[in-house]
């Protein structure tokens, strides 16, 4: 079954400091994956997906992701961290049913993050 | 193109009485699916439909949940009697008619029901 990771609840971080939030994925196939943020009493934004092609992943608000196969890993990070980025941020991968034309996602726990001035 | 509707955002019911959730997916958009974020947690698969049709419901409730996409107007996720452990934020998303590959499915902004 697929499944993903974030082994961290909460992350901290100073302002202007790089940030990581880190997510590790269990597929079986092509891993479709995806990264979306939550903020506060707010509905689910979509912030960047790996499909296919360059390991890195170019997303809004100056968010990247870098997948690793041989890690299966799908780490968020952003070079300079801002208090507006502090939110609850998803990981979260393509479940494709046997023998189904469509798609569920299947979202990690969640990784809470605190941008400290 | 406006995007993945949800009504209302906030809902508060007594135990034992209905809620109903509607979603009203973007336009083009011919499937639908329901999530339910509990607190402290993250979003749960319930159920995926199309027009008239239930496709996946593995992840809905067996007793009380019940959720329909007409052929014309919002999908409704219905709960009767409602229950404490019922209070979560629901989601809706859809996506466009299927095709080879990925389907990416937008999101609405949510209903946060709330059981007293």
């Amino acid at each position: 079954a697929q499944s993903v990771a974030q082994p961290e609840d909460q992350v901290n971080v100073a302002e202007g400091n790089p940030l990581t939030v880190k997510c590790t994925y269990s597929v079986s196939g092509n891993p479709y994956l995806f990264w979306y943020v939550q903020y506060p009493n707010r509905g689910l934004q979509f912030l960047l997906k790996y499909i296919t092609g360059d390991n890195l992943v170019k997303g809004s608000y100056g968010f990247e992701a870098e997948f690793n196969k041989s890690q299966t890993s799908f780490h968020l990070k952003k070079p300079s961290a801002l208090v507006s980025d502090s939110a609850l941020y998803f990981c979260a991968v393509r479940d494709k049913p046997a023998s189904a034309s469509y798609d569920k996602v299947i979202f990690g726990p969640g990784t809470s993050l605190s941008v400290i001035p | 193109n406006a995007g993945v509707m949800q009504n209302p955002r906030h809902l508060v019911r007594r135990r034992g009485q209905e809620a109903r959730l509607r979603c009203s997916p973007m336009k083009g958009h011919s499937h639908v699916y329901w999530y339910r974020q509990l607190p402290e947690e993250g979003l749960k698969f319930m159920v995926y439909l199309q027009k008239e049709n239930i496709i996946d419901e593995s992840g809905m409730p067996k007793e009380r949940f019940s959720a329909e996409f007409p052929k014309e107007g919002p999908s409704i996720l219905r709960i009767q009697q409602v229950v404490r452990g019922d209070s979560a934020a629901y989601f809706c998303a859809s996506s466009p008619r299927l095709a080879g590959g990925y389907n990416e499915q937008f999101f609405g902004p949510g209903t946060r029901l709330t059981v007293l």
